[in-house]
């Protein structure tokens, strides 16, 4: 149980185009859900934490024109990164949590990321 | 940075080897969870422990947490080849909302 699928898992692109990426959970619903940027061989950044039916709270220094997200259902929450450009290039991560309650008090159920490079 | 750090970096083991990974935060916490990531895949939530226990234990894995010493330890007994991984630590700190991710230590276990 607890299945996040994470689309598409690899995109290439040229600077300028937008790009979104889709996590759904699959066999539960998730009011809330997390979008993470990874660097190569490092830790997880936390960009924004997305609730259904309301504005994503983002993090300090995080873009929000330029990582749009959209948590429009209870299975699907979408980043947009809207006019790439090179230094966007990363691993892209989402998670989504299984029940209420306090945010780090429970696991995460992560997708398989999403590898982002922008030509 | 309340962001946890792992130790060590990276660890190399033979396979029917023990594997320690330790990680140090810096504020009070709720919990701390464990999570395994392979290679260019997504992380998977493999044991969480909260603050008033100090061990557990989840098949070959065992964690235990230093409230005092604001640490914690995973142990993975009889590693396998596919026990090579990253290992995050990630704290769910008191009052507070998100769950902080630490720098992760690479496992490599050879056959």
């Amino acid at each position: 149980g607890a299945v996040v699928s994470q689309h598409p898992s690899r995109v290439i692109c040229k600077s300028g185009t937008s790009v979104k990426i889709e996590c759904r959970s699959l066999d539960f619903q998730a009011t809330t859900m997390f979008w993470y940027r990874q660097f190569p061989k490092q830790s997880l950044m936390l960009m924004a934490t997305s609730n259904e039916g309301s504005k994503a709270t983002y993090e300090q220094g995080v873009e929000k024109d330029k990582f749009l997200i959209n948590h429009a259902s209870l299975t699907l929450s979408t980043l947009t990164v809207t006019s790439a450009h090179p230094e966007d290039s990363s691993f892209y991560i989402c998670s989504a949590l299984l029940g209420g309650g306090g945010y780090s008090n429970q696991p995460q159920h992560f997708g398989d990321g999403t590898r982002l490079s922008i030509l | 940075s309340q962001q946890g750090e792992e130790d060590p970096q990276a660890l190399s083991i033979q396979e029917g080897e023990n594997a320690t990974m330790n990680c140090s935060y810096k504020t009070s916490i709720n919990n701390l969870q464990w999570y395994r990531q392979n290679s260019g895949r997504g992380l998977v939530h493999l044991i969480l422990i909260r603050s008033n226990e100090r061990e557990k234990h989840s098949g070959r894995l065992r964690v235990t947490l230093d409230t005092s010493k604001k640490s914690s330890s995973l142990l993975i007994t009889a590693s396998r080849a596919a026990d090579t991984a990253s290992y995050f630590c990630a704290t769910g700190y008191t009052g507070g909302f998100k769950t902080i991710f630490g720098a992760g230590t690479r496992l490599f276990v050879k056959a």
